[in-house]
């Protein structure tokens, strides 16, 4: 099993649309845990770290379910600039180790 | 504001001969990190250095080899290039605890 896992999609939404991925860990001491956005052909930019008690920035909300071992990530009202490969990054003692990535297309 | 610097950009190798692709970071991070992406995969961890002096491996080690030079630099090392070793490499770099990873731009390698 791998250690972070992540469906591959692609979700293909149009503008507006509400969209959630999940990432699951099989590691349960992991300490921090990230989301990434990475356009074709560039490196990955942080998009928002994932705090225990939840957290968001603007149209983004980050969850952490420690119990369940996954964290998610919520796009509300999609634009077509989110078009992006969504990647999930979790630390396990510097261990820095990524999902395979979620592939987004947001359609006019 | 320079960041993470990686070089070269671009390098294609035949099978067997060896190269060194170079990592530096400018904003006093304790770790760095090198990772490989091949097309429609995600990035898979190669080596790592928690800290100066210090290198671990990760999960796809195998035909590489790295030196933490000092704190600044990290380099990763192709001993005899096979063409399974085309991908595109991306160093980071990170502070302790719990903060993220810093990129650099990436080096698009080929192996013939």
């Amino acid at each position: 099993r791998k250690e972070v896992e992540q469906d591959p999609g692609p979700f293909n939404v149009p503008e507006g649309a509400t969209v959630a991925f999940n990432c699951t860990y099989s590691n349960s001491a992991s300490q921090s845990f990230f989301w990434y956005r990475q356009d074709c052909r560039k490196e990955p930019k942080l998009l928002m770290s994932v705090y225990s008690s939840g957290n968001e920035d603007g149209r983004f909300t980050a969850q952490l379910n420690r119990a369940s071992q996954y964290i998610s990530l919520l796009i509300r009202d999609s634009k077509l600039s989110d078009s992006a490969t969504y990647l999930c990054v979790v630390n396990n003692n510097n261990d820095m180790r990524f999902g395979a990535g979620t592939r987004l297309t947001v359609k006019p | 504001n320079a960041g993470v610097t990686q070089t070269p950009k671009f390098q294609v190798l035949k099978t067997g001969q060896s190269m060194t692709l170079q990592c530096a970071q400018d904003m006093n991070h304790n770790s760095m990190y090198w990772y490989r992406q091949d097309p429609g995969m995600g990035l898979r961890l190669i080596y790592y250095s928690a800290s100066e002096g210090t290198t671990d491996k990760g999960e796809v080690p195998n035909g590489y080899n790295v030196s933490r030079l000092n704190k600044r630099e990290f380099s990763l090392r192709l001993e005899s290039a096979a063409p399974s070793q085309t991908s595109v490499y991306f160093c980071a770099s990170r502070e302790v605890g719990n903060s993220p990873l810093h990129f650099g731009n990436g080096t698009r390698l080929t192996v013939t």
